[in-house]
């Protein structure tokens, strides 16, 4: 695709569901990162594929989120029994090669999806 | 652990002025850096980065420059517009983790 799509745009849960957010980067991109936005904070890591494996699952904030990436491609963050404090913007990035082996990568990022847990 | 640092975190200028966005990090092991703008309800457009051998880039009205050694990056924009009013984000890749993220100016060009 021309960019990196993510859907929904917009998500409003109720305390306690499950949600799964989405990530299609651009074509061809080998590597994939999710990151968070806080009101008021700076974007936060939570993780990133080389191909279809997580390297670093470290910036993952609890058990309750995962993801996988599949075919090299779409990758799906979810979290389970969201709280309130999960509500932010989830950003997902990807780049041609890999930015930590590649030092002339740009990351290009989508448009976020927003989660509100009420 | 890196920590990325931007001064001011709101900066208000009138149209035409050309002005000036700081960053720092702790870490100087940098690979490369990264800046880009971030538009209200949006997601982040890059628009320049600098690899760590590099002192400077240069795109358009916007110039990036690099002190490694001093841990400190800066964006110039030339001639402000209103269209540049954005929050601007400086990242850095160093370590394991892909870009750490300082909190962004928050820039208004006043028409």
């Amino acid at each position: 695709g021309a960019g990196v799509s993510q859907s929904p745009s917009n998500k409003v849960t109720e305390k306690g569901k499950d949600v799964e957010l989405r990530c299609d980067p651009i074509s061809g991109h080998t590597a994939l990162y999710w990151y968070r936005q806080s009101l008021g904070q700076g974007l936060e890591f939570l993780i990133y594929f080389q191909g279809n494996s997580a390297p670093d699952k470290s910036g993952l904030p609890s058990d309750r989120f995962s993801a996988e990436r599949t075919g090299g491609s779409v990758s799906t963050l979810t979290i389970q029994r969201t709280q309130q404090e999960d509500s932010a913007v989830y950003l997902c990035a990807s780049s041609l090669d890999p930015i930590l082996t590649q030092l002339n990568t740009e990351a290009f990022f989508g448009q976020g999806t927003r989660l509100t847990v009420v | 652990k890196q920590e990325v640092t931007q001064i001011p975190a709101a900066l208000s200028v009138p149209e035409g002025e050309n002005l000036v966005l700081n960053c720092s990090f702790t870490d100087s092991a940098i690979y490369n850096l990264q800046w880009f703008r971030q538009d209200p309800g949006k997601g982040l457009t890059s628009l320049l980065l600098i690899q760590s051998s590099q002192r400077e880039q240069t795109s358009g009205r916007l110039n990036a420059s690099l002190d490694k050694s001093s841990g400190r990056s800066t964006l110039y924009i030339a001639a402000s517009q209103p269209g540049d009013s954005a929050t601007y984000l400086c990242a850095v890749v160093s370590g394991n983790t892909p870009l750490v993220f300082g909190k962004g100016t928050r820039l208004s060009v006043i028409a």
